[in-house]
C-alpha cells in the first residue's frame, strides 16, 4: 500500500521567513513524488515533480529515499504563497493510481 | 482553451436518488481520474481510467461507478447516494507519458 503523510494541517510563517512543508511517504516500489498547490478559488495545479529537480516560484523539493521524505522548501516566504499544498505519490512509470496527503495550509503573515 | 469541465458544479440531492456528475476534457488525454476531497482527509482517488473502456479502482471506490465510453468523457455515477458521500469532487486528466494532472473546478455534492 502507498501512503503519504503531511504532519501539519496548518503552517503559519511571517513574510520573508523560510518555509518548509513536510511530506513523508510509504511505498515499497519506486515512487514518483509531486507537490500540488491550490490557491484560493483556483483549481488544483502541479507545482513541481521530484524528477525535474527544478525550482518553481522559488520552491524546491528533494526526494530523500533514505528518509522517505519529499519536503517542500522556500527560503523567503511571500504573501502570494498562501495556499493549500498537497504532496502526492504514484508508482514510477505513469501508473495512474495516485495517493495524496491530507494537505497543509500555508499562511504567510504580512 | 485546454480544460477539464465538470457538471454540475453544485448539487443537493436526497438519499437514494441516482445521480451522475459529468467530466469532460478537450486535450485528448488518455488518463482520467475522480477524487473526493474531505476536510482532514485530503484528496482520495475514487476511480481512474487509463483509456477508453479501461478503468480501475482507486482508494475509495465503494458506492461509485464510472464508465469511459469516449476518450473525452468520464462520468461519475452514484447509484444510491448516501449522506457520507457529501463531499467536493474533482475530475482530473493527464496524457500518457506526461506527469501533470489537470484538474476540473470541482463539484460540491450534498446528500441529505
Amino acid at each position: 500500500a502507498q501512503r503519504v503523510t503531511q504532519p501539519e494541517k496548518l503552517l503559519s510563517v511571517f513574510k520573508g521567513a523560510p518555509v518548509e512543508l513536510k511530506c513523508n511517504y510509504s511505498y515499497s516500489g519506486s515512487p514518483e513524488l509531486f507537490w500540488y498547490v491550490q490557491y484560493s478559488r483556483q483549481r488544483l495545479q502541479l507545482l513541481l515533480r521530484h524528477i525535474s529537480r527544478e525550482s518553481i516560484k522559488g520552491f524546491t523539493a528533494d526526494l530523500n529515499k533514505g528518509e522517505t521524505s519529499f519536503h517542500l522548501k522556500k527560503p523567503f516566504a511571500q504573501e502570494e504563497d498562501s495556499a493549500m499544498y498537497y504532496c502526492a505519490l504514484r508508482r514510477w512509470g505513469g501508473y495512474q493510481k495516485v495517493t495524496f496527503g491530507i494537505g497543509t495550509k500555508l499562511q504567510v503573515i504580512p | 482553451e485546454a480544460q477539464v469541465t465538470q457538471n454540475p458544479r453544485y448539487l443537493i440531492t436526497v438519499t437514494g436518488k441516482k445521480l451522475t456528475v459529468t467530466c469532460s476534457q478537450n486535450m485528448n488525454h488518455e488518463y482520467m481520474s475522480w477524487y473526493r476531497q474531505d476536510p482532514g482527509l485530503g484528496l482520495r482517488q475514487i476511480y481512474y481510467s487509463m483509456n477508453v473502456e479501461v478503468t480501475d479502482k482507486g482508494d475509495v471506490p465503494e458506492g461509485y461507478k464510472v464508465s469511459r465510453k469516449e476518450k473525452r468523457n468520464f462520468p461519475l455515477i452514484l447509484e444510491s447516494p448516501s449522506p457520507n458521500q457529501t463531499s467536493l469532487y474533482f475530475c482530473a486528466s493527464s496524457s500518457q507519458g506526461m506527469y501533470e494532472q489537470y484538474f476540473g473546478p470541482g463539484t460540491r455534492l450534498t446528500v441529505t
